[in-house]
């Protein structure tokens, strides 16, 4: 199994400010790999997906990058309706694992 | 646009199995170029997939529930079932339904999700 290291698991930011989260695979996963934004009580949203492609309607402020093992989800100036948790995934070799979620807060 | 949405029992005992069914609406579970799956996630915790499966293809498993979960398609109602046998507590979580871009790729809908508990 392909495992996802997500770091921080809590990150605490004030509007305006650029945030990084960090996902680690602990083998090569190329580009697979996927951000969602989830808000209690909500499914998850998909946010960038092939690691730096930005889903349809999803403001540029979000950004990805990596390949390989390690990958960066950026926002570049947060917003009040960014804070949520966020979650990285993998989807190489026809499995699935996710990371384990970074809660962003308000400082 | 598409939408998913599952339904099923809240509540199962220890030991027995869970049934869960996703309706598809504004798109066929018959078209080829996705794969229909199910994630979940324990309250307050992370998310867990579980499986996928694409009309006639093969089905992909989370290795750790390969042994207790079926997937199976019913295209005639445009729908996708999850079961999972002998159940723990362990597998108190919200369900959720998702469509697969591509095969077993990033999930770009997702049910609203259902709780189940398992007590």
């Amino acid at each position: 199994d392909i495992q996802m290291t997500q770091s921080p698991s809590t990150l605490s930011a004030s509007v305006g400010d650029r945030v990084t989260i960090t996902c680690r695979a602990s083998r090569s996963i190329s580009v697979w790999l996927a951000w969602y934004q989830q808000k209690p009580g909500k499914a998850p949203n998909l946010l960038i997906y092939q690691a730096s492609s930005l889903q349809n309607g999803v403001p540029p402020r979000f950004s990805g990058s990596g390949s390989g093992t390690e990958f960066t989800f950026t926002i570049s100036s947060l917003q009040p309706d960014d804070f949520a948790t966020y979650y990285c995934q993998q989807y190489s070799d026809y499995s699935v694992t996710f990371g384990q979620g970074t809660k962003l807060e308000i400082k | 646009q598409l939408q998913l949405q599952e339904s099923g029992p809240g509540l199962v005992k220890p030991s027995e199995t869970l049934s869960l069914t996703c309706t598809v609406s504004g798109g066929s579970i018959s078209d080829t170029s996705y794969d229909w799956g199910w994630i979940r996630q324990p309250p307050g915790k992370g998310l867990e997939w579980i499986a996928a499966r694409q009309e006639s293809r093969r089905t992909f498993y989370n290795p750790s529930l390969q042994s207790r979960v079926i997937i199976s398609l019913d295209t005639s109602k445009n729908q996708f079932s999850l079961t999972l046998s002998s159940v723990t507590a362990a597998d108190t979580a919200i369900y959720y339904c998702v469509r697969h871009s591509g095969s077993i790729d990033w999930c770009e809908s997702w049910g609203q999700g259902t709780l189940v508990t398992v007590s």
